[in-house]
């Protein structure tokens, strides 16, 4: 069974771009979450979508976005690029209840410049 | 406001017993995990407390005290490959399967 596939795996943006990462979840997982992962803040909560709706939402600005198609593949947009948006996204995957663990993709690295 | 406070870093020698603390204090409570990450790689799950009590998981064990907000992470017969970042997590009840990650403890395995 495959695991967690996350797209590109490495990023490099200049600041004011926009960039869209993409998450393939474990066959079957209908719920896909996304996390920012930063050396000064560790791992924080960004998104939840459990077929194709938004369950949960943590507390970033609206510049960050995401999406979920019918096939359960997520995607997230970052609009407008700041410096502080270095950082590794990971997506994690599970069959959504709520006492299953999260299986969680290697992450997209991205460097904003 | 939530709060997972974890220490920072530890270190121990091959074939010690480490134990690594959790401390939180979150607005509900639906679950403690404890994940494991490599440098470089993704988080991958250790266990999962719902319940007080230890659950243990050939050489590694967590316990959960709801009352007191603590868990630890208990790693026996450590081995090099065990040197990783520990992320402590809370799921809260009513927010879907989101987890709060505290900073992660650094644990060195020196032989």
């Amino acid at each position: 069974k495959a695991g967690v596939t996350q797209t590109p795996r490495y990023l490099i943006k200049t600041r004011g771009q926009q960039v869209t990462l993409s998450c393939s979840p474990i066959s079957g997982h209908r719920s896909v979450s996304w996390y920012q992962q930063t050396p000064g803040q560790g791992l924080q909560f960004l998104f939840e979508y459990f077929s194709e709706t938004q369950r949960n939402k943590g507390n970033f600005p609206g510049r960050f976005s995401g999406r979920q198609f019918s096939n359960s593949r997520s995607e997230m947009n970052v609009s407008t690029l700041e410096l502080g948006d270095s950082a590794l996204y990971l997506c994690a995957s599970s069959r959504g209840a709520l006492n299953e663990k999260l299986f969680f993709g290697s992450g997209t690295q991205l460097s904003v410049l | 406001g939530q709060n997972i406070d974890q220490p920072t870093e530890m270190t121990a020698t091959e074939g010690a017993i480490v134990q690594i603390n959790c401390t939180y204090q979150t607005s509900g409570f639906n679950g403690l995990f404890w994940y494991q990450q490599h440098a470089g790689e993704a988080p991958t799950f250790l266990s999962y407390n719902v319940l007080d009590g230890l659950e243990e998981k050939g050489r590694f064990s967590s316990f959960l005290s709801r009352s007191k907000g603590y868990s630890y992470l208990l790693l026996k017969e450590l081995q090099m490959k065990d040197s990783a970042s520990y992320l402590c997590a809370v799921r809260r009840t009513q927010a879907g399967t989101a987890l709060i990650f505290g900073k992660g403890t650094t644990l060195s395995v020196s032989s």
